[in-house]
């Protein structure tokens, strides 16, 4: 069964960083575009990051951009996404979820809560 | 970029059919045919219901359909049933570097 896992949300302050994980499994993880798409409470779905199977292309929205870093290491199936210089609009949900080349999120992970606040 | 536009709410009776829209412009709708929908309960992760205007992955009923004229997209939901409420997402590739945008759902409820 196909599954994506996320793990390294938490509470952190304004200027803060943090790195979240993502676990892939049952699927060929390196054939993929990998996303990063995050949900503040009572908001709709922001596609934050993705980046390409082999990580040589990565692109961002430009709220992040500067901010945040996207990256994989295929060889663990695993997704990351550091965050610099973190600010209070981007507490979410963030996940973690797959793109199988028609720009749709075919797979999500159960997500991964960011609070920033002091 | 503003998200992509939905109506708040819609509701319909079980049985019933039900069409919820999503409003675009021209450089994201009515210049891709990349649309698609999710469904999410309350405290899960959205799912994918439809991709590419009409497709419907594997597993999901042929109760959801989509469609799309210039830059409006629509997804049917027919033969309401109780499942069925939850809160409804479309998305749009924009052909630029900020790559998709969603709207901003709408509560379906199911009477």
């Amino acid at each position: 069964e196909v599954h994506l896992v996320e793990s390294g949300g938490g509470l952190v302050q304004p200027g803060g960083s943090l790195r979240l994980s993502c676990v892939a499994s049952g699927f060929t993880f390196d054939n993929y575009w990998m996303n990063w798409v995050r949900q503040a409470p009572g908001k709709g779905p922001e596609w934050v990051a993705h980046i390409k199977h082999d990580g040589s292309e990565d692109y961002y929205v430009d709220s992040v951009k500067g901010r945040f870093k996207i990256s994989r290491d295929n060889a663990k199936n695993s997704l990351y996404l550091h965050m610099n210089n973190l600010r209070a609009d981007d507490t979410a949900v963030y996940y973690c979820a797959r793109t199988p080349g028609n720009d749709a999120f075919d797979i999500w992970g159960q997500g991964t809560m960011v609070t920033v606040s002091s | 970029q503003s998200a992509l536009t939905q109506p708040p709410s819609a509701s319909g009776s079980p049985g019933q059919s039900v069409t919820i829209s999503c409003t675009g412009t021209s450089s994201d709708i009515d210049n891709y045919n990349y649309v698609s929908w999710y469904q999410q309960h309350p405290g899960k992760a959205p799912k994918l219901v439809i991709y590419e205007v009409f497709e419907r992955p594997s597993g999901v009923p042929d109760r959801f359909s989509g469609s799309s004229s210039g830059n409006t997209a629509s997804l049917t939901v027919s033969g309401l049933q109780a499942e069925d409420e939850g809160i409804y997402y479309c998305s749009s590739n924009t052909g630029t570097n900020n790559y998709v945008l969603f709207g901003g759902g709408t509560k379906l409820t199911v009477l």
